[in-house]
């Protein structure tokens, strides 16, 4: 049964710490989405892979946020430094060339103090 | 305004009533439509996908896209309390376009 993991799975840590969270989509799958879910914003897209390659970011801190792939079984985001209000869920998806349909991993669930 | 509006409930329905949950938007260049449905502290995962105009059926599951008037529904027939979950409409213009989410609904199925 494929599926997407994210590891951590829950995470508590000081405002100013470095978070990383780490993704691997399904065997096969060339894109791969980050979101962020909270209770007032929702879903949102926070970067978008496709082979590997950022093809959109627009939707991320920059100064903050950064995501990667260093390899097609591996997606990491990283939070340098973390705040408060990034206290939220961390949602990995990963899909086939079409975007509209994505297949989503258990989320990393983040708490900044 | 958003361009895809979906009331976050919660809707709170009877066992074995008909459920319907809905979204409109504004964009009409939105030709995919898709339900995922989101039980707690899990991901969304896809229920229905419909491309343009029409209607889907899926076991108890239906999905409506009505793109004149700029909303899609999905009805749940004979809700079970294991269909209480958040049930979140997306959409998208096209591959290279990005999903929009809609807020998603918390729907309550009481036994």
């Amino acid at each position: 049964d494929a599926r997407v993991t994210q590891t951590p799975r829950h995470k508590v840590t000081e405002m100013g710490q470095e978070v990383t969270m780490r993704c691997q989509p399904i065997l096969g799958h060339n894109t791969v989405f980050w979101y962020r879910q909270t209770m007032m914003q929702g879903l949102e897209l926070l970067a978008y892979f496709r082979n590997r390659a950022p093809l959109d970011d627009s939707g991320m801190p920059k100064d903050r946020f950064s995501a990667e792939m260093p390899d097609a079984t591996l997606a990491t985001l990283k939070i340098q430094p973390s705040e408060p209000r990034d206290s939220a869920v961390y949602f990995c998806a990963s899909g086939l060339v079409n975007r509209e349909t994505q297949y989503f991993g258990p989320g990393t669930r983040l708490l900044v103090l | 305004q958003k361009e895809v509006e979906q009331d976050p409930g919660p809707l709170s329905v009877p066992e074995g009533a008909i459920v319907s949950l809905n979204c409109t938007y504004s964009n009409s260049a939105f030709q995919y439509f898709m339900w995922y449905r989101q039980y707690s502290r899990k991901g969304p995962e896809l229920l229905m996908y419909t491309y343009s105009s029409g209607n889907k059926e899926d076991g108890r599951f239906t999905a409506q896209v009505d793109k004149s008037s700029k909303y899609i529904s999905l009805f749940i027939r004979d809700s079970q309390p294991s269909d209480s979950a958040t049930y979140l409409c997306a959409m998208s213009a096209g591959s290279n376009y990005q999903l929009i989410w809609g807020a998603g609904t918390k729907l309550i199925i009481k036994p």
